[in-house]
Formats: C-alpha cells, sequence, structure tokens
C-alpha cells in the first residue's frame, strides 16, 4: 500500500462547481500536511498547509482528520484557472529518524466553462 | 536570489552511460530532495538530506547516488541509465522537513534509449 494515496480523478467540473479532493495516508505518525498545485510541464508549488483545526484561504478549504488519517480539500466556486493537478503531501520519518515529505500521485481537475 | 535551480532542463542517454543531475539552492535550506515523475504515479521520493553531510533513502533509490558537502547543493548520480529511469526529475528544498514550504526547482526532462 502507498504512503499517501489520492483518487487520480480527471475530475471534469463546470465553472462555479464545488469539488472535494480526498488523500488518505498510512503513517499515523505523520505530522505535517500540505496541498500542492502543478500546472502541466511545471513544477510542484505549495497551494496551503492543513491545520489540525482546518484552514481556509479564500475558495479553498483543508481540513485533516487524523483517526481516520484523512486529508480534504474543498474547492468553491471553481474558475477556469483552477484546472490543474493536486497533490497532496504527508510528512513521514525515514529510517535514520530523519523526516521525509510523501507525495500522492495527485487528482487531476479540468474546469470546463 | 535564484531559488532552487536545475541543470541540465533536457538530457538524453544512452543505456549504460552515467550522469550527474546538479541541484543548487541559495536559501540556506537545510532539506533537499530528488523526486522522479512518472505519468499516473505522482511524485517518486529518490533520496533526501537533512543537511551537509546527511543524506537517506527515499521510496525508489535504486540506480541513484547523492551526497551532500555542503548545505547550497545536493547532486544526484545516475550510475548506469536504463530506459526505466526515463523521467523528468525535480530537486526540492525547504528550511526544514518538519512543516515548511518546499520549493522546486524547474525540472529535469530526462530521456534513456
Amino acid at each position: 500500500r502507498k504512503e499517501v494515496e489520492q483518487d487520480p480523478g480527471p475530475f471534469n467540473v463546470p465553472e462555479g462547481a464545488t469539488v472535494a479532493f480526498n488523500c488518505t495516508y498510512s503513517n499515523s505518525a505523520s505530522q505535517s500536511f500540505f496541498w500542492y498545485r502543478q500546472d502541466c510541464r511545471k513544477e510542484p508549488k505549495l497551494l496551503m498547509s492543513v491545520y489540525s483545526s482546518g484552514n481556509e484561504d479564500g475558495r479553498f478549504t483543508a481540513q485533516l482528520n487524523r483517526a481516520s488519517q484523512y486529508i480534504s480539500l474543498l474547492i468553491r466556486d471553481s474558475k477556469l484557472s483552477d484546472s490543474a493537478t493536486y497533490l497532496c503531501v504527508v510528512n513521514s520519518r525515514g529510517s535514520s529518524n530523519t523526516g521525509k515529505l510523501i507525495f500522492g500521485q495527485g487528482t487531476t481537475l479540468q474546469v470546463k466553462p | 536570489n535564484a531559488g532552487v535551480t536545475q541543470t541540465p532542463k533536457f538530457q538524453v542517454l544512452k543505456t549504460g552511460q552515467s550522469m550527474t543531475l546538479q541541484c543548487a539552492q541559495d536559501m540556506n535550506h537545510e532539506y533537499m530532495s530528488w523526486y522522479r515523475q512518472d505519468p499516473g504515479m505522482g511524485l517518486r521520493l529518490i533520496h533526501y538530506s537533512v543537511g551537509a553531510g546527511i543524506t537517506d533513502q527515499g521510496e525508489v533509490p535504486n540506480g541513484y547516488n547523492v551526497s551532500r558537502s555542503t548545505t547550497e547543493d545536493f547532486p544526484l548520480r545516475l550510475l548506469s541509465a536504463a530506459p526505466s529511469q526515463t523521467s523528468v526529475y525535480f530537486c526540492a528544498s525547504s528550511y526544514s522537513w518538519r512543516t515548511y514550504e518546499q520549493y522546486f526547482g524547474p525540472g529535469t526532462r530526462l530521456t534513456v534509449t
């Protein structure tokens, strides 16, 4: 089982729609969680960190459920410019007791006019 | 402030050849890592480093070597290139592996024939 799993999609939605992405992680000791955005043939960039209490940044809401080891990203009022791949990222402890960041395979969103 | 730089941008190798992908950052970041990205696989961690002189293996380390002699540089060496190593390689850095944003380089597109 992969350490971080996402539904790859693609999710095809009309402009203005609300869409939610889910991500599960297997390491219960994970401490930090992020959502990254990647545009086609570009490098990933941080969208938002995910905090235990949940957090919102404009049209984007991220939530964490530690008991179920589950992270979500909600996008409200989708724009054409939201079309991208969204990557769930979780930190994990490595073999030398140092950290490593593990990416999910990404969920592709296509917003249609 | 150049951020994270990677060279070369594109490379074609023959099977069995060796080469080094260069990565440098000028942000005095402690944590650096290498990922490969293949279609449908998301980003997979190859090796990472939490500081000069400290490296550790990620999910897919076989066929790759790294070293971290300075804070700024984190080269990735392909020992004997194979067609399975055809991929896009991203280098990333962050202040710390625990909670901080990772900054990615623009990527190196490698083809092994």
